[in-house]
Formats: structure tokens, C-alpha cells, sequence
């Protein structure tokens, strides 16, 4: 989807364990975005950044954290401070922080065993 | 604060029909509208954008908005419904200067053959 993969498609988490969903983009953007869908809720933002090595907390951050060693990549982990973490989560880019419009990755799902 | 309402949950249509899916904003200042569609377990697809200019935008795959600025409304409108677009439609707003977008709860929309 636009040069952003997201991985894996399906994630399963056990009860008190972290999970990592990984998000690459080749399309040299400086902005990525993490998002949240909730049947119903629309998107949700997480976490966002705009450059490499700095990233700020959205609306849902809690339970949730975030790295941007490298521009391409912006993995979320998913902690066992998120206690309702079943969810479609979307990762995003775009070409300067003041975005005209975002690109997405296909997502992931996750769910708890 | 920035918002969107999408008042509906489901739009039902007849194919050939036409297709209007409503969106209504806060936001402070000029807005940036934005309309993307979610196919089933992917991402979601950029379809159009107002910035500035004509009230009417016209997107892809036949879609076109209309701006009111009096009513704070981004409405998205097919003149002839197809089957294939039958998906989640979500609309979005930032402010000017703003680079988070705040995104509707998104409306499914069937087509009926």
C-alpha cells in the first residue's frame, strides 16, 4: 500500500506479554504516524513523529511505546499496560509534518489469546 | 479542539443511484478536509482533499465533495453508485498549521446490486 508495510498482518498476544508491530516505508517520508481503529471509533491517534529520534504522544498513548532510530522505520510495541489491546492498528507516513494527506499501511490486527 | 461528525453509520444504495456520504467539521481557522475509503482489512485510501479554492473537489474513482463553509460540511457524492464501492468511508479535518488530523467514525457503505 503506497510503499508502507506493515507486519505482521496477525498478531496474537498472551495475557502480560509485549508485542511489537512493525512498520517500514520506503517512500522518505519525514512523518509517521501510528493509529488506533475501534469498530465504530474511527481512527484513533497513538503516537506520531515527525523526525528521526523524536516522536510525541497522541490521544491514546498509554500502554503503548514507540522508536524512530531510522527514518523508514517506526515500530510500536504494545506493552501489558494495555489492557484492552484488540484492535486494528494502522501505521501512516507523509511527506512534511504538516501533512496534505497520509499514506497507510494495510494494518495489523491484534488480538489477545 | 478539531472534530468531525459523520452522522450515519450505514449508507444503503441502490447501484446506478446516487451516493452522498455526509461529513460536518470544528475546526479552528481555514480547514484541510480530507475523504479516504477502507476496504475490508486493509488501509485506508486517499480519495480527495479540500485545501483551498472551487467548493466543489473532485477525487478519484468518480468522487467529488462539496465545501460549505456556512454549514461546516465536506458531504462526499458519486453521481451513479457502483457495487465496488461498497466500503468505510472516513472523513478528516486538521487546522491550518496543524499536524494531526482528526478523523469521523467513518460510514459503511453498501451498494445493492
Amino acid at each position: 500500500d503506497g510503499g508502507i508495510t506493515q507486519s505482521p498482518k496477525y498478531l496474537f498476544r498472551k495475557e502480560g506479554q509485549n508485542v511489537t508491530l512493525s512498520c517500514e516505508q520506503n517512500l522518505n517520508h519525514d512523518a509517521m504516524y501510528w493509529y488506533r481503529q475501534d469498530p465504530g471509533q474511527g481512527l484513533r491517534l497513538i503516537y506520531y513523529s515527525q523526525i528521526v529520534n523524536d516522536f510525541q504522544k497522541g490521544d491514546i498513548a498509554e500502554g503503548y511505546s514507540v522508536s524512530r532510530e531510522k527514518k523508514e522505520s517506526f515500530p510500536l510495541t504494545v506493552t501489558s499496560a494495555q489492557k484492552n489491546p484488540t484492535a486494528f492498528y494502522l501505521c501512516a507516513s507523509s511527506n512534511d509534518p504538516s501533512p496534505e494527506k497520509l499514506f497507510f499501511g494495510s494494518g495489523t490486527q491484534l488480538s489477545v489469546l | 479542539a478539531q472534530s468531525v461528525a459523520q452522522p450515519e453509520d450505514q449508507v444503503n444504495v441502490a447501484e446506478g443511484n446516487p451516493l452522498t456520504v455526509k461529513c460536518t467539521y470544528s475546526v479552528s481557522g481555514n480547514p484541510y478536509l480530507f475523504w479516504y475509503v477502507q476496504y475490508p482489512n486493509r488501509g485506508l485510501q486517499f480519495l480527495l482533499k479540500y485545501i483551498t479554492g472551487d467548493n466543489l473537489v473532485k477525487g478519484s474513482y468518480g468522487f467529488e465533495a462539496e465545501f460549505n463553509k456556512s454549514q461546516t460540511s465536506f458531504h462526499l457524492k458519486k453521481p451513479s453508485a457502483l457495487v465496488s464501492d461498497s466500503a468505510l468511508y472516513f472523513c478528516a479535518v486538521r487546522g491550518y498549521g496543524n499536524n494531526r488530523l482528526a478523523f469521523g467514525k467513518g460510514n459503511q457503505v453498501v451498494v445493492i446490486p
